[in-house]
């Protein structure tokens, strides 16, 4: 079936430093990939999707893009800000059906002032 | 656009009791799907409306839990005979079925607490 990997964490940052957190995927036919992230206190909402290979998705200043041949969609920032302490999903759905989301382990992130 | 809603946000109970679940859907979305989060994983899917059809279920919805959608607006999850595994935060998202890479907006959670 349908999964995804994400890097482990807790990972924690400096405000300014450069941010990776990688995603692979494992998937049938040509799924749909996105960046979901939780903020203290809130629900999941989407940060950015690709729906194709080669797209790239980007929301705030951060992006992924969809590399099929590797199986990945690794969020990346140039550089971070306290305010982006939450915690990151990376998630996929098939193209039919339900659609529904097939979720990582999520990656809590730390920025530190 | 008020968001999705879930009421309760938080629920405790004693094993063995039977808890219900709402969630109130953006308006005009025709999807609805729920989800089950446990501490330090994922959302993991558990079922899915197209209006008032449930077209999927997941293995980890049990005989205990039964998911409507009377009308295609709103849903309810009901839990029968809880169990201490059923402790765990319970989500609702919502669609608009319009190709794919489909945002799913979601809800607050229900927080579930089974003593």
């Amino acid at each position: 079936g349908n999964s995804v990997t994400q890097m482990e964490g807790p990972v924690t940052l400096s405000e300014e430093a450069f941010l990776t957190i990688n995603c692979t995927y494992t998937a049938t036919g040509y799924p749909s990939l996105f960046w979901y992230v939780q903020y203290p206190g809130e629900g999941l909402q989407l940060l950015l999707k690709a729906t194709k290979a080669d797209d790239k998705g980007s929301n705030k200043g951060f992006e992924a893009t969809y590399r099929k041949e590797t199986t990945s969609f690794h969020l990346e920032k140039g550089s971070v800000q306290v305010s982006d302490s939450a915690v990151y999903f990376c998630a996929l759905s098939s193209s039919g059906g339900a659609q529904k989301l097939v979720f990582g382990q999520g990656t809590r992130l730390t920025i530190n002032p | 656009d008020t968001g999705v809603s879930q009421n309760p946000r938080h629920k405790i109970t004693k094993r063995g009791q039977n808890v219900t679940f709402r969630c109130d859907p953006i308006s005009e979305h025709n999807r609805l799907y729920w989800y089950r989060q446990t501490l330090g994983q994922g959302p993991e899917f558990l079922t899915y409306f197209q209006n008032e059809a449930q077209l999927e279920k997941s293995r980890l919805l049990s005989d205990r839990f039964s998911a409507e959608r009377p009308k295609g607006s709103f849903s309810t999850l009901e839990i029968q005979r809880t169990e201490q595994g059923d402790s765990a935060m319970y989500l609702c998202a919502s669609s608009l079925a319009r190709g794919t890479g489909v945002e799913q907006y979601f809800g607050p959670g229900t927080r579930l607490t089974v003593t």
